[in-house]
């Protein structure tokens, strides 16, 4: 099974308005991390975002909010007031506390577009 | 910028040679990571090294190894190169704690062409 699910390939988006990425993740493990990352055409991996599974609070970073429903295990990000900056591949990805590595299981991405 | 640096930043080489990918993790990092990123695709866990040890390995073949030195820079090495190993590689460095958030800084890859 896929740990990380990323259902939508791509996502237009007017500029100025607000949009919803969607990101599933399946894991048995009751410690967990999950992330968003950014990916420019450049390719460098930029981290946006971070929620612990034990976090009460749904995280914000400046105009990036992650909504956390744990028990439909979702963790979609949301992007208030988008730029044309924002365009770019959006990455969710997962880590597992168990697994004792710090590794990172990444979702499929979804590119997003913002017009102007 | 993340502080993490790659090298080279693109590499053409042809099957069956062996190329050595180089990191230098952020300032105060112990930890790295490489992800090989195929196009079109989500980066995939190839190993981790945590103060000079491996500290967990992904599906990947032994041609796949690893270095980490005292001062945390990493070098990946891939032996017998194959076509299907062309792919963008990413180092990420962390800080490894207890409880916390681990967060892992990318560089800019390195995209390697098998021909």
């Amino acid at each position: 099974a896929q740990k990380i699910t990323q259902t939508q390939p791509g996502m237009f988006v007017q500029e100025k308005e607000a949009v919803t990425l969607d990101c599933t993740y399946d894991t048995s493990d009751p410690s967990y991390g999950l992330f968003w990352y950014k990916q420019p055409s450049s390719g460098e991996m930029i981290f946006l975002i971070y929620q612990g599974s034990y976090d009460q609070q749904n995280a914000t970073e400046g105009r990036y909010s992650l909504n956390f429903q744990k028990a439909r295990k979702s963790a979609n990000l949301v992007i208030s007031a988008s730029q044309l900056g924002d365009s770019a591949m959006y990455f969710c990805a997962m880590r597992e506390k168990r697994t004792g590595a710090n590794n990172l299981f990444f979702g499929t991405g979804t590119r997003l577009t913002v017009i102007p | 910028e993340t502080g993490v640096t790659q090298s080279p930043t693109h590499l053409i080489k042809t099957r069956g040679q062996q190329v050595t990918l180089r990191c230098s993790s952020q300032s105060g990092h112990n930890t790295v990571s490489w992800y090989q990123q195929a196009l079109g695709q989500g980066p995939q866990f190839i190993f981790q090294y945590y103060r000079e040890e491996e500290n967990g390995r992904g599906n990947f073949p032994p041609r796949f190894s690893g270095l980490q030195f005292p001062n945390y820079s990493s070098e990946l090495n891939v032996n017998a190169l194959e076509l299907d190993d062309s792919a963008l590689y990413l180092c990420a460095s962390s800080l490894q704690s207890s409880g916390g958030a681990d967060i892992q800084y990318f560089g800019a890859g390195t995209r390697l062409s098998v021909l």
